[in-house]
Order: structure tokens, then C-alpha cells, then sequence
């Protein structure tokens, strides 16, 4: 079965640093690009970047370049999603999910973590 | 950046409806349109993947339709459990962009 386990739920002060993950099994961890979907309260569904973990391929929207950084440990199969200094504005739901691909050749986000809640206050 | 702009914002309907949901892109996709339901406190789960297939073990009541820059996602016969947000996402860049969702309210 394939699954997506990230971390859990994280509350920080303004500043800090932060690092969570999503630990895939189920598949082979390099040949799949994941994606980071942030969904703040209330509010939809973003893409924030996407990796992949078989050469650490990285591609930002644009709205996050700059903002945070995506790794992947192919040792232990696991991406990261990794914030230097977090503001309140980072306050939100964010899943991990995997990219698909269908015969066709369409892209898709076929599996997806449960989610971490990061809580960004002072 | 492809924007992605999904009408309505929100809806009501009764069981036994039938729902469409629109989607339009800024630019051309081709099919790279897939759609997805998330359920309050759940993640998203896929629908619909290069603009009209089905993904596995999704109820045949779901349906998509169109290419270039018009999509429609159309429920046959709503059902209690459908009663959710829906989104549509390009795919035809990497990483791609979500429309801002629908939400399908109980009349």
C-alpha cells in the first residue's frame, strides 16, 4: 500500500526555524515527484513546490521561491519542507502528495499525507 | 503563471441533483486538468485526472469534460457524501496551480 506520513503538528514563536516531513512507502521513492500543498485556515489549496527525490530536481511556484526550502533524503525515503524563519503568516495546513502520471502522460496528485499543522504565535 | 478561476464560488443542492462545476485557465492546457474533493479536515482526494478520467475507485456519478481552457466537472446524481469543496489544478506546468474551489451545500 502506498503511503505518505508526515510529522506532527507543530507550534512555533515567530523566527524560528522549522523543518517537517513525509515519509513514503508503498513505491519506489525515487522514481515519483512529491509536492507540498499549503492550505491556510479557511482558505484553498496552494502548490508550493515539488521535488524529485532521484535527483533533487526542485521546482518552486513562485509565490514560495525564496520562501522555503524542499529537500528529500533518498536514504530514508522522506521529503522535507524547511522554514529558516517563520511568521504568523505560515500558519496553515500542509500536505505532502505524490505526482502521478497516467499512460497519456497526465499529471496528477495521486496520494496524498494527512497533513501537519504548523501554528505560527508568539 | 496559469490562473486557474472556478465558478461558482459555492452552491447549494439536493440529494439526486445534478451539480456542474466550471473551470477556466488563463492559457491552453490541453487536457492537463485534473480535479479533486476535500472533505472539512480531510485531504484532498482525486477525482478526475487529464480533464476526463476517472481515478480508480471513484464512483462513476462523477464526470469531467473539455480541453484547452473550459472544464466542467458534473456529479449525476448528488449524494450525501459528496457534499464537499471541489478543486481543479492545471498540470500542464510544473508544479501547477489550483482554482480556488467550490463548495456543494445541502439545499
Amino acid at each position: 500500500e502506498v503511503q505518505l506520513v508526515q510529522s506532527g503538528a507543530e507550534v512555533k514563536k515567530p523566527g524560528e526555524s522549522l523543518k517537517i516531513s513525509c515519509k513514503v512507502s508503498g513505491y519506489r521513492f525515487t522514481s515519483y515527484w512529491i509536492g507540498w500543498v499549503r492550505q491556510m485556515p479557511g482558505k484553498g489549496l496552494e502548490l508550493m513546490g515539488i521535488i524529485y527525490p532521484g535527483d533533487s530536481d526542485t521546482i518552486y511556484s513562485p509565490s514560495f521561491q525564496g520562501q522555503v526550502t524542499i529537500s528529500a533524503d533518498k536514504s530514508i525515503s522522506t521529503a522535507y519542507l524547511q522554514w529558516s524563519s517563520l511568521e504568523a503568516s505560515d500558519t496553515a495546513m500542509y500536505y505532502c502528495a505524490r505526482r502521478g502520471s497516467s499512460s497519456s502522460g497526465y499529471y496528477h496528485m495521486d496520494v496524498w499525507g494527512k497533513g501537519t499543522t504548523v501554528t505560527v504565535s508568539s | 503563471d496559469i490562473q486557474m478561476t472556478q465558478s461558482p464560488s459555492s452552491l447549494s443542492a439536493s440529494v439526486g441533483d445534478r451539480v456542474t462545476i466550471a473551470c477556466r485557465a488563463s492559457q491552453s492546457l490541453s487536457s492537463f486538468l485534473n480535479w479533486y474533493q476535500q472533505k472539512p479536515g480531510k485531504a484532498p482526494k482525486l477525482l478526475i485526472y487529464g480533464a476526463s478520467s476517472l481515478q480508480s475507485g471513484v464512483p462513476s456519478r462523477f464526470s469531467g469534460s473539455g480541453s484547452g481552457t473550459d472544464f466542467t466537472l458534473t456529479i449525476s446524481s448528488l449524494q450525501p457524501e459528496d457534499f464537499a469543496t471541489y478543486y481543479c489544478q492545471q498540470s500542464y506546468t510544473t508544479p501547477g496551480t489550483f482554482g480556488q474551489g467550490t463548495k456543494v451545500e445541502i439545499k
